[in-house]
Parts: C-alpha cells; structure tokens; sequence
C-alpha cells in the first residue's frame, strides 16, 4: 500500500492564481481531510469528509473548496491564492471518521504565494 | 467550538530523563485525544491515544493519562533519547452530526541532550 499520496511537493503560485491540492489513499479509508500548518502553530482543520458525497468545513475553510466523488481522492482547490495561504498542507485519512481512528498523514504539500 | 491548550512550547532534557507534556480541552463532549509525533520536515505520526472511557494507557516509555473533570491530558515519556526529539502535537476529537473533527494543541518543541 502507498498510504496517503499527495502531489504536488512544492509549488509557487502567484496572488490571483488556482490550483488543486491532490490527495489520494489506498486504504479504503472513509474519513479524509485536510490540514494546514504555520510555523510554530498546531494544525488546523481546513475541510472535512465522512465518505464520497460528504464534506464539511472545518475550523479555517474560507478560500478552499472540497469535493470527494470516490472515497480514494479528495482534492484541495484553490480558488484565488492569497499569500496568507502560504503553508505546509497536510492531507490525513482514517478508517472511520465516527468514532474517529488513527489518522494516517500524507508527506504534504508546501504551497507558497507571491 | 473546541480549543485545545497545549503546554510547555519548548522542553528541552537530559538523556535518560522524563519529559512531561500537557493538554487542556474546553469542550466536555471530546472523547478521543490523540499525540502526534512530527520530526523536522516530516509529516505527523500517531505515537499513542486514549479514549475518553479511559484514565490511562502505556505502551513501551511513552503513557498518556487523561483527567475528564479538569478536561486535561498528559503525555509522559521516561527514560528519554536523543531520537525522541521532535515537535509533539495534542489533539482532542468531538463528534459532530457530520463526523468527528480533531483540534490540536500548537505543539511542544522537545530536545533530548546526549
């Protein structure tokens, strides 16, 4: 199994610009979100998904959009980046999101915005 | 919604020495609190959780106790080693009509001096 995969590793993007985080598990893992990461901060819950067709905002959504059609993928978009939205994005999976499991990390994704 | 305090920021201790590292949560219905273990430029793995239906629970020099009338968790390694240093993350989950969500605390940067 390759886990959690994310792509890409780094990219730069300029104010204005989008793009699409992509997150994929092979675990048959029903749960699935994403986090962002700011230095010297913990991570914060950006979107959510209990399974394909289910998402939810978590604690800082504005400027991202979800989606989940297949319980393998879960793609972070982008819509205008903003450099506030300069991070290291962290995509997780879990077995079940109720009750919660282990939450398994993708290597992440560090997104800087000129 | 849930907040989630985590204390010291940085621990700095001798080789062979214990490590103690603590969480506060607000949210009385939280009922899984996991502690993550993030090395520099890697993405977080789980090092050991508890449920809310437990007090205690060890694995090898890591233990975490949980106290639900203060809301607090600790997270205690003995006999630590240079290989233990790291930042470590708190987190405590609460179910939502959703699924759960988890907030981690910001972190405790730990350093083990051979």
């Amino acid at each position: 199994n390759a886990g959690v995969t994310q792509t890409p590793k780094f990219q730069v993007l300029k104010t204005g610009q989008s793009m699409t985080l992509q997150c994929a598990q092979d675990m048959n893992h029903e749960y699935m979100s994403w986090y962002r990461q700011d230095p010297g901060m913990g991570l914060r819950l950006i979107h959510y998904s209990v399974g394909a067709g289910i998402t939810d905002q978590g604690e800082v959504p504005n400027g991202y959009n979800v989606s989940r059609s297949t319980t393998e993928d879960f793609p972070l978009r982008l819509l205008s980046a903003a450099p506030s939205q300069t991070s290291v994005y962290f995509c997780a999976s879990s077995y079940s999101g109720v009750p919660v499991y282990e939450q398994y990390f993708g290597p992440g994704t560090r997104l800087t915005v000129t | 919604g849930e907040n989630v305090e985590q204390h010291p920021s940085t621990l700095s201790v001798q080789e062979g020495d214990s490590a103690v590292i603590k969480c506060t949560y607000s949210d009385s219905a939280s009922n899984y609190f996991p502690w993550y273990k993030q090395e520099l430029g890697k993405r977080p793995q789980l090092i050991i959780d508890i449920r809310s239906n437990v007090g205690e629970k060890k694995d090898q020099r890591i233990a975490v106790t949980l106290n639900k009338t203060a809301k607090h968790f600790s997270l205690h390694i003995t006999e630590t080693q240079p290989e233990d240093s790291a930042v470590y993350f708190c987190a405590a989950s609460i179910r939502e009509t959703s699924g759960s969500r988890l907030t981690f605390g910001e972190g405790t940067q730990l350093t083990v001096n051979p």
